[in-house]
Protein backbone atom coordinates (compact mmCIF):
# COMPACT_ATOMS: atom_id res chain seq x y z
CA UNK A 1 0.00 0.00 0.00
CA UNK A 2 0.84 3.62 -0.01
CA UNK A 3 3.46 5.10 2.24
CA UNK A 4 3.24 8.34 3.90
CA UNK A 5 6.58 10.34 5.61
CA UNK A 6 6.27 13.46 7.52
CA UNK A 7 8.67 15.25 8.65
CA UNK A 8 10.28 16.82 10.65
CA UNK A 9 8.52 14.20 13.49
CA UNK A 10 8.69 17.25 16.52
CA UNK A 11 9.37 20.75 15.92
CA UNK A 12 9.63 23.62 18.74
CA UNK A 13 9.09 27.26 17.69
CA UNK A 14 8.94 30.46 19.75
CA UNK A 15 5.14 32.30 19.46
CA UNK A 16 6.03 34.47 15.46
CA UNK A 17 7.98 32.15 14.22
CA UNK A 18 7.51 30.71 10.75
CA UNK A 19 7.69 26.74 9.92
CA UNK A 20 7.26 24.14 7.64
CA UNK A 21 5.84 21.12 7.64
CA UNK A 22 6.42 18.28 5.24
CA UNK A 23 4.92 15.31 3.47
CA UNK A 24 5.95 12.93 1.33
CA UNK A 25 3.76 10.00 -0.32
CA UNK A 26 5.01 6.87 -2.45
CA UNK A 27 2.49 6.83 -4.98
CA UNK A 28 -0.14 8.72 -6.72
CA UNK A 29 -3.18 10.16 -5.07
CA UNK A 30 -6.76 11.08 -5.31
CA UNK A 31 -7.01 12.90 -2.07
CA UNK A 32 -4.56 14.80 0.37
CA UNK A 33 -5.21 16.47 3.46
CA UNK A 34 -4.17 17.94 6.28
CA UNK A 35 -5.32 17.76 10.21
CA UNK A 36 -4.26 18.93 13.20
CA UNK A 37 -5.57 17.00 16.33
CA UNK A 38 -6.25 18.95 19.44
CA UNK A 39 -6.38 17.93 22.34
CA UNK A 40 -9.08 15.85 23.26
CA UNK A 41 -7.90 13.86 20.08
CA UNK A 42 -10.43 15.46 17.15
CA UNK A 43 -8.97 16.07 13.67
CA UNK A 44 -9.55 19.25 12.59
CA UNK A 45 -9.54 19.67 8.90
CA UNK A 46 -7.09 22.17 7.59
CA UNK A 47 -7.07 21.69 3.89
CA UNK A 48 -8.01 19.33 1.42
CA UNK A 49 -5.15 19.60 -1.24
CA UNK A 50 -4.69 16.59 -4.02
CA UNK A 51 -2.90 18.99 -6.04
CA UNK A 52 -2.06 22.75 -5.79
CA UNK A 53 -1.86 25.84 -3.52
CA UNK A 54 -4.36 26.86 -1.05
CA UNK A 55 -4.33 29.67 1.75
CA UNK A 56 -6.67 30.12 4.74
CA UNK A 57 -5.25 32.98 6.87
CA UNK A 58 -1.97 32.23 8.65
CA UNK A 59 -1.98 28.43 7.28
CA UNK A 60 -1.00 27.20 3.52
CA UNK A 61 -0.51 24.24 1.43
CA UNK A 62 0.99 23.19 -1.07
CA UNK A 63 0.82 19.61 -2.79
CA UNK A 64 2.96 18.65 -6.06
CA UNK A 65 1.89 15.48 -7.17
CA UNK A 66 4.21 14.50 -9.94
CA UNK A 67 6.93 15.25 -6.98
CA UNK A 68 4.69 13.02 -4.23
CA UNK A 69 4.88 15.84 -1.92
CA UNK A 70 2.94 18.21 0.15
CA UNK A 71 4.10 20.97 2.46
CA UNK A 72 2.15 22.68 4.99
CA UNK A 73 3.28 26.18 5.71
CA UNK A 74 2.40 28.19 9.36
CA UNK A 75 3.23 31.84 9.81
CA UNK A 76 3.38 34.05 12.56
CA UNK A 77 2.66 30.64 14.80
CA UNK A 78 1.10 31.16 18.21
CA UNK A 79 0.48 29.40 21.19
CA UNK A 80 -2.88 27.59 19.93
CA UNK A 81 -1.26 26.40 16.98
CA UNK A 82 0.34 23.44 18.90
CA UNK A 83 -0.35 20.01 18.46
CA UNK A 84 0.06 17.24 15.60
CA UNK A 85 -0.38 17.83 12.31
CA UNK A 86 -1.12 14.75 10.26
CA UNK A 87 -0.95 14.13 6.51
CA UNK A 88 -3.30 11.73 4.94
CA UNK A 89 -4.11 10.46 1.30
CA UNK A 90 -5.76 8.55 -0.59
CA UNK A 91 -4.06 6.18 -2.85
CA UNK A 92 -5.43 6.13 -6.53
CA UNK A 93 -4.93 2.63 -6.29
CA UNK A 94 -8.17 1.94 -4.07
CA UNK A 95 -11.81 1.84 -5.02
CA UNK A 96 -13.78 3.86 -2.36
CA UNK A 97 -11.83 6.28 0.50
CA UNK A 98 -9.52 4.98 2.50
CA UNK A 99 -7.19 7.38 4.00
CA UNK A 100 -3.56 6.66 4.89
CA UNK A 101 -2.28 8.64 7.96
CA UNK A 102 1.29 9.69 7.78
CA UNK A 103 2.74 9.45 12.06
CA UNK A 104 2.52 12.94 12.24
CA UNK A 105 4.54 15.95 13.44
CA UNK A 106 4.17 16.93 16.96
CA UNK A 107 4.31 21.32 17.24
CA UNK A 108 5.04 23.41 20.30
CA UNK A 109 4.95 26.65 20.05
CA UNK A 110 6.42 28.38 23.27
CA UNK A 111 5.00 31.73 24.45
CA UNK B 1 -24.86 22.33 10.19
CA UNK B 2 -24.09 19.61 12.73
CA UNK B 3 -20.77 17.83 12.51
CA UNK B 4 -20.17 14.05 12.99
CA UNK B 5 -21.05 13.12 16.37
CA UNK B 6 -20.25 9.70 18.13
CA UNK B 7 -20.90 7.82 21.40
CA UNK B 8 -20.23 6.95 23.68
CA UNK B 9 -17.73 9.19 24.18
CA UNK B 10 -15.66 6.85 26.77
CA UNK B 11 -15.81 3.53 27.28
CA UNK B 12 -14.38 0.87 29.84
CA UNK B 13 -14.52 -2.32 28.94
CA UNK B 14 -13.26 -6.10 30.52
CA UNK B 15 -11.13 -8.15 28.52
CA UNK B 16 -13.62 -10.69 26.73
CA UNK B 17 -16.77 -8.42 26.62
CA UNK B 18 -18.20 -6.40 23.38
CA UNK B 19 -18.67 -3.47 22.86
CA UNK B 20 -20.40 -1.20 19.76
CA UNK B 21 -19.42 2.16 18.90
CA UNK B 22 -22.38 4.94 16.91
CA UNK B 23 -21.65 7.35 14.32
CA UNK B 24 -23.81 10.23 12.80
CA UNK B 25 -22.38 11.62 9.82
CA UNK B 26 -23.24 15.13 8.59
CA UNK B 27 -26.29 15.61 7.49
CA UNK B 28 -26.68 15.08 3.23
CA UNK B 29 -23.28 12.53 3.75
CA UNK B 30 -23.47 8.80 2.98
CA UNK B 31 -20.01 7.19 3.16
CA UNK B 32 -18.62 6.78 6.69
CA UNK B 33 -15.41 5.50 7.37
CA UNK B 34 -13.78 4.37 10.75
CA UNK B 35 -10.51 4.48 12.29
CA UNK B 36 -8.22 3.59 14.94
CA UNK B 37 -5.86 5.35 16.92
CA UNK B 38 -2.98 4.07 19.14
CA UNK B 39 0.21 5.34 20.21
CA UNK B 40 2.01 1.73 18.28
CA UNK B 41 0.22 2.28 15.52
CA UNK B 42 -0.65 5.70 14.72
CA UNK B 43 -4.33 5.92 12.62
CA UNK B 44 -5.35 3.02 11.05
CA UNK B 45 -8.31 2.62 8.76
CA UNK B 46 -10.70 -0.46 9.77
CA UNK B 47 -13.45 -0.06 7.51
CA UNK B 48 -15.97 2.20 4.96
CA UNK B 49 -19.33 1.95 4.18
CA UNK B 50 -21.59 3.55 1.55
CA UNK B 51 -25.22 2.94 0.61
CA UNK B 52 -25.31 0.07 3.56
CA UNK B 53 -22.16 -2.02 2.23
CA UNK B 54 -18.66 -2.16 3.40
CA UNK B 55 -16.44 -0.65 0.14
CA UNK B 56 -13.31 -1.36 2.22
CA UNK B 57 -12.06 -3.32 4.69
CA UNK B 58 -8.59 -2.75 6.72
CA UNK B 59 -6.42 -4.65 8.10
CA UNK B 60 -7.86 -5.97 11.15
CA UNK B 61 -9.31 -9.21 12.24
CA UNK B 62 -13.01 -10.19 12.14
CA UNK B 63 -13.64 -9.67 15.65
CA UNK B 64 -14.15 -5.98 13.89
CA UNK B 65 -17.75 -5.38 12.28
CA UNK B 66 -19.49 -2.45 11.63
CA UNK B 67 -22.74 -1.63 9.54
CA UNK B 68 -24.19 1.09 7.91
CA UNK B 69 -28.00 2.14 8.39
CA UNK B 70 -30.70 3.65 5.73
CA UNK B 71 -29.81 7.07 7.08
CA UNK B 72 -26.68 6.82 6.93
CA UNK B 73 -25.40 6.56 10.45
CA UNK B 74 -23.24 3.48 11.30
CA UNK B 75 -21.89 1.34 14.15
CA UNK B 76 -18.82 -0.78 14.64
CA UNK B 77 -18.80 -3.66 17.05
CA UNK B 78 -15.43 -4.73 18.27
CA UNK B 79 -16.35 -8.17 20.10
CA UNK B 80 -14.00 -10.74 22.80
CA UNK B 81 -12.16 -7.49 23.57
CA UNK B 82 -8.69 -7.38 24.50
CA UNK B 83 -6.19 -5.47 26.02
CA UNK B 84 -4.56 -4.17 22.81
CA UNK B 85 -8.06 -2.70 21.56
CA UNK B 86 -7.43 0.16 24.02
CA UNK B 87 -7.73 2.97 21.44
CA UNK B 88 -9.54 6.10 20.19
CA UNK B 89 -11.88 5.37 17.92
CA UNK B 90 -12.04 7.80 15.27
CA UNK B 91 -15.66 7.76 12.85
CA UNK B 92 -15.54 9.87 9.47
CA UNK B 93 -17.90 11.29 6.54
CA UNK B 94 -18.25 12.14 3.64
CA UNK B 95 -20.55 13.13 0.88
CA UNK B 96 -20.51 10.11 -0.94
CA UNK B 97 -17.72 7.21 -1.89
CA UNK B 98 -14.24 8.02 -3.38
CA UNK B 99 -11.74 10.75 -2.68
CA UNK B 100 -14.06 13.52 -1.28
CA UNK B 101 -13.10 15.42 1.96
CA UNK B 102 -13.55 13.42 5.09
CA UNK B 103 -14.48 14.97 8.11
CA UNK B 104 -13.65 13.48 11.46
CA UNK B 105 -16.14 12.92 14.72
CA UNK B 106 -14.97 13.70 18.32
CA UNK B 107 -13.91 9.88 18.89
CA UNK B 108 -14.61 7.36 21.35
CA UNK B 109 -11.91 6.54 23.45
CA UNK B 110 -11.90 3.14 24.68
CA UNK B 111 -10.12 1.60 27.73
CA UNK B 112 -10.16 -2.33 27.79
CA UNK B 113 -8.82 -3.15 31.58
Amino acid sequence: GIQVEQSPPDLILQEGANSTLRCNFSDSVNNLQWFHQNPWGQLINLFYIPSGTKQNGRLSATTVATERYSLLYISSSQTTDSGVYFCAVDGRETSGSRLTFGEGTQLTVNP
Amino acid sequence: KAGVTQTPRYLIKTRGQQVTLSCSPISGHRSVSWYQQTPGQGLQFLFEYFSETQRNKGNFPGRFSGRQFSNSRSEMNVSTLELGDSALYLCASSLTEGPYEQYFGPGTRLTVT
